[in-house]
């Protein structure tokens, strides 16, 4: 009965190999989000996709590549993992997203913690 | 940039006191939000005030906006060990081209005692 679930929970692996992380929301939500929340708990988005369109691209590095096969689903592909990538990655779901007005409640998944060793 | 910032970093209190905490942003906002975390978990929303609201209550939650000051606090009354977590306020930016995102704060951990 999971809202927003997110696979690994753990994920711990060597610099340079390429990893993914898979997100599924079960709440019929349109926006889909990633978020990085680094070891001062700082929390900022990465990405967010609306009805499998991206809508929101933050400066991130472009190894990281998310990918939404549909709308309830939010990948995340990191390329060549460096050491500063370890985190804790959250995905997150909201009912929609406007043009004028604001930003839904977001449900957030339980994070998937990325040690790059 | 980061747009929040909370006030204080770190709060310790006994059970049953009352725990307040500050979040000052720096643009104009549509609404700002409340969330908690606990250790090892994902965001849980608490609470949403829109810009045109002054104050806001949910149970044991009271939330207060100041578009003047740009500045929000969250109150937590009668406090319980259970609400031991990180808090977070967020608020929302008009993306240019569509979407809007959420910028956190920088969280306040609150420890409550027995």
């Amino acid at each position: 009965d999971t809202a927003v679930s997110q696979t690994p929970k753990y994920l711990v692996t060597q610099m340079g190999n390429d990893k993914s992380i898979k997100c599924e929301q079960n709440l019929g939500h349109d926006t889909m989000y990633w978020y990085k929340q680094d070891s001062k708990k700082f929390l900022k988005i990465m990405f967010s996709y609306n009805n499998k369109e991206l809508i929101i691209n933050e400066t991130v590095p472009n190894r990281f590549s998310p990918k939404s096969p549909d709308k309830a689903h939010l990948n995340l592909h990191i390329n060549s993992l460096e050491l500063g990538d370890s985190a804790v990655y959250f995905c997150a779901s909201s009912q929609a997203t406007t043009l004028a007005g604001s930003t839904d409640t977001q449900y957030f998944g339980p994070g998937t913690r990325l040690t790059v060793l | 940039s980061q747009q929040g910032e909370e006030d204080p970093q770190a709060l310790s209190i006994q059970e049953g006191e009352n725990a307040t905490m500050n979040c000052s942003y720096k643009t104009s906002i549509n609404n700002l939000q409340w969330y908690r975390q606990n250790s090892g978990r994902g965001l849980v929303h608490l609470i949403l005030i829109r810009s045109n609201e002054r104050e806001k209550h949910s149970g044991r939650l009271r939330v207060t906006l100041d578009t003047s000051k740009k500045s929000s606090s969250l109150l937590i009354t009668a406090s319980r060990a259970a609400d031991t977590a990180s808090y977070f306020c967020a608020t929302d930016a008009v993306e240019t081209g569509g979407g809007n995102k959420l910028t956190f704060g920088t969280g306040t951990q609150l420890k409550v005692e027995l």
